[in-house]
């Protein structure tokens, strides 16, 4: 175990359902990241939250919702999602700019849009 | 718009041979950058970081070089083992203010003994 947990570790869902993606951490870290990795393709990285306070969007449609409710927790709320949207799906933790000790990833929650 | 270029193709190696791995990017000039190792449906795992300033980082059986003016890196793998086979990921910040880590594709290794 790395210190931050997914789950689901699996997921398959419909293109009308909603689910929520969960990471936990207790490393005491105070940034937290939601990435997603497509098959061939480099890690995206999709939202940051730095203290809870979310400070990056990278141009991520709508139909994903994340929320920080506190520095621990990290949720990726999934609605109306398409098949496109199927890959692994990366949550990441960081003390400050992760500039001494990178980033801490989990497992991942492998998600698949059907 | 920056770019992180690490060769696409696998990197097959001898057991006991060095494996070198080449990170390029272009533009944005990096105050570091990062190396992680990702096994088949795990998340990445933080190896090394080398700031700007630093030639060279080592950590047991690997090494790290940083060129800003050639805009690369390189990493290697020493006495390589089976055990290595796995896909290499450098990654930089993209922004001055940090926290906002972007990967190249990653270059596979597979080390056959």
């Amino acid at each position: 175990e790395t210190g931050v947990t997914q789950t689901p570790r699996h997921l398959v869902m419909g293109m009308t359902n909603k689910k929520s993606l969960k990471c936990e951490q207790h490393l005491g870290h105070n940034a937290m990241y939601w990435y997603k990795q497509s098959a061939k393709k480099p890690l995206e990285l999709m939202f940051v939250y730095n203290f809870k306070e979310q400070t990056e969007n990278n141009s991520v449609p709508s139909r994903f919702s994340p929320e920080c409710p506190n520095s621990s927790h990290l949720f990726l709320h999934l609605h109306t999602l398409q098949p496109e949207d199927s890959a692994l799906y990366l949550c990441a933790s960081s003390q400050n700019r992760g500039d001494n000790y990178g980033y801490t990833f989990g497992s991942g929650t492998r998600l698949t849009v059907v | 718009s920056q770019k992180i270029e690490q060769n696409s193709e696998a990197l097959n190696i001898q057991e006991g041979k060095t494996a070198t791995l080449t990170c390029n990017y272009t533009n944005y000039s990096p105050a570091y950058l990062q190396w992680y190792r990702q096994d088949p449906g795990r998340g990445p795992v933080f190896l090394l970081l080398i700031r700007e300033n630093e030639k060279e980082k080592r950590k047991e059986r690997l090494k790290v070089t940083f060129d800003t003016t050639l805009k690369q890196s390189l990493f290697h793998i020493t006495a390589s083992q089976p055990a290595d086979s796995a896909t290499y990921l450098c990654a930089l910040d993209m922004q001055a203010a940090g926290n906002k880590l972007t990967f190249g594709g990653g270059t596979r290794v597979l080390v056959k003994p």
